[in-house]
């Protein structure tokens, strides 16, 4: 699976858009980006996949560029419960169970009031 | 979304002695579940793979028979840590994929060895 790169930290200001940003230069023709948050001590929340469309849900905006080799996450409004350790992962989709997933360092999100 | 729950949520024990852990998807049926574990300000790092009805498949430098795995039923797979040491204090999560390929954590387990 492709690796990424995700900064370390970021900082941003309750009720303002956090916008995560996420670098798989290598990613191949199949494989998907997913995001996925960790809260303190608990186990990791799915928050979006995508492949190459952009997508949104209720929690969250997933932008790929157009070219695949890097994509945002945004939180529209951020609140404080959104402070985690946010998580963009690549690997191969298909089959009706999935893959494995690898994670990586992560971006400590911090929303300040 | 689907429901991934864990047993117990955090267990303390003595050296030497083995602890199981259970990780049962509550809503929807699961051929594979996953095991981490993760230590503390580090990122979660794969274990294993637990595969129904077969035997799981470990990731590179994790000990199999330390780390048993069984995947008896299609929501129900299992981890026993045995001979445990202080060492192997973490926390272990484990994760199972719907047919949607959202892949759902549990809550973690909290291992202490004394």
């Amino acid at each position: 699976d492709a690796k990424t790169t995700q900064p370390p930290s970021m900082d941003c200001a309750e009720g303002r858009a956090a916008n995560l940003p996420c670098n798989h230069s290598t990613i191949s023709g199949n494989e998907y980006v997913y995001w996925y948050r960790q809260i303190h001590s608990q186990g990791p929340q799915y928050i979006i996949h995508g492949l190459k469309n952009n997508e949104t849900n209720e929690m969250a905006s997933l932008i790929i560029t157009e070219d695949r080799k890097s994509s945002t996450l945004i939180l529209p409004h951020a609140t404080l419960r959104d402070t985690a350790v946010y998580y963009c992962i690549v690997r191969v989709g298909g089959g009706n169970q999935g893959g494995k997933l690898i994670f990586g360092q992560g971006t400590e999100l911090s929303v300040k009031p | 979304g689907a429901v991934v729950s864990q047993h117990p949520s955090r267990v303390i024990c003595k050296s030497g002695t083995s602890v199981k852990i259970e990780c049962r998807s509550l809503d929807f049926q699961a051929t594979t579940m996953f095991w981490y574990r993760q230590f503390p300000k580090q990122s979660l790092m794969l274990m294993a793979t637990s595969n129904e009805g077969s035997k799981a498949t470990y990731e590179q430098g994790v000990e199999k028979d330390k780390f048993l795995i069984n995947h008896a039923s299609l929501t129900l797979s299992t981890l026993t840590v045995t001979s445990a040491h202080p060492e192997d204090s973490s926390f272990y999560i484990c994760s199972a994929p719907n047919t949607r390929n959202e892949q759902f954590f549990g809550p973690g387990t909290r291992l202490t060895v004394l």
